[in-house]
């Protein structure tokens, strides 16, 4: 049972314009989530992060939206710059779960095309 | 502040043999430790988190452990490697109040030939 989906396994871009990636959950107890940036063989970088109390957090190139009604989050990156290309993850929390876990999606990846 | 490393950075075992994966936490104290997999073109799978020495949650059935025998130091184990334990193992910790961010370390690549 997949708690967090990203839809789109791909997403293809021209740089200078917006990339946006989506995210969908279904369990409602998720209350924050965050977006993580991942190039190949190495660690995820924190992105940005959103709490349930807000709808939009921007940091920089980066705005997080978030619709609770629709279970639905979604990371705008404007402009989009060739670096940006990477897979993506979008995670969700539980403020009661044990350990603070998150669950991840299985990652968007984007390239950002010259 | 705070740096996570892990070794080794590859791994190339045979069938059968044991696995020990170290992973050490640098710059804060008492923190949650996660080990993630992440199999080819497949998302980050948690496998184990713990929050204090000696204390580990399993959260999926396998063939590996983990063991937390310092505040700052967890390792993932295995007696005998199957081919289905391939991946890409990542180490995370996070600090312990309410909303957290995980970091991640570099990550180790293991080959189960």
């Amino acid at each position: 049972d997949q708690q967090v989906k990203q839809n789109s396994p791909s997403l293809s871009v021209q740089e200078g314009r917006i990339s946006i990636l989506n995210c969908d959950y279904t369990n409602s107890m998720f209350d924050y989530f965050l977006w993580y940036k991942k190039y190949p063989a190495e660690g995820p970088t924190f992105l940005i992060s959103i709490s349930s109390i807000k709808d939009k957090n921007e940091d920089g190139r980066f705005t997080v939206f978030l619709n609770k009604s629709a279970k639905h989050l979604s990371l705008h990156i404007v402009p989009s710059q060739p670096g940006d290309s990477a897979v993506y993850f979008c995670a969700a929390s539980a403020i009661k779960a044990a350990g603070n876990k998150l669950t991840f999606g299985g990652g968007t990846r984007v390239l950002v095309k010259p | 502040s705070q740096t996570i490393h892990q070794w080794p950075a590859t791994l190339v075992q045979p069938v059968g043999s044991p696995l020990s994966l170290e992973c050490t936490v640098e710059g804060t104290s008492n923190p949650n430790l996660y080990w993630y997999r992440q199999a080819a073109g497949r998302g980050l799978q948690l496998l184990f988190y713990s929050v204090g020495i000696g204390q580990i949650s399993s959260e999926v059935p396998q063939n590996l452990s983990a063991s937390r025998p310092q505040d700052r130091q967890f390792i993932l184990s295995s007696k005998k490697l199957l081919l289905s334990d391939s991946g890409f193992y990542l180490c995370a910790w996070a600090g312990t109040n309410s909303y957290n961010e995980q970091f991640f370390g570099p990550g180790t690549r293991l080959t189960v030939l």
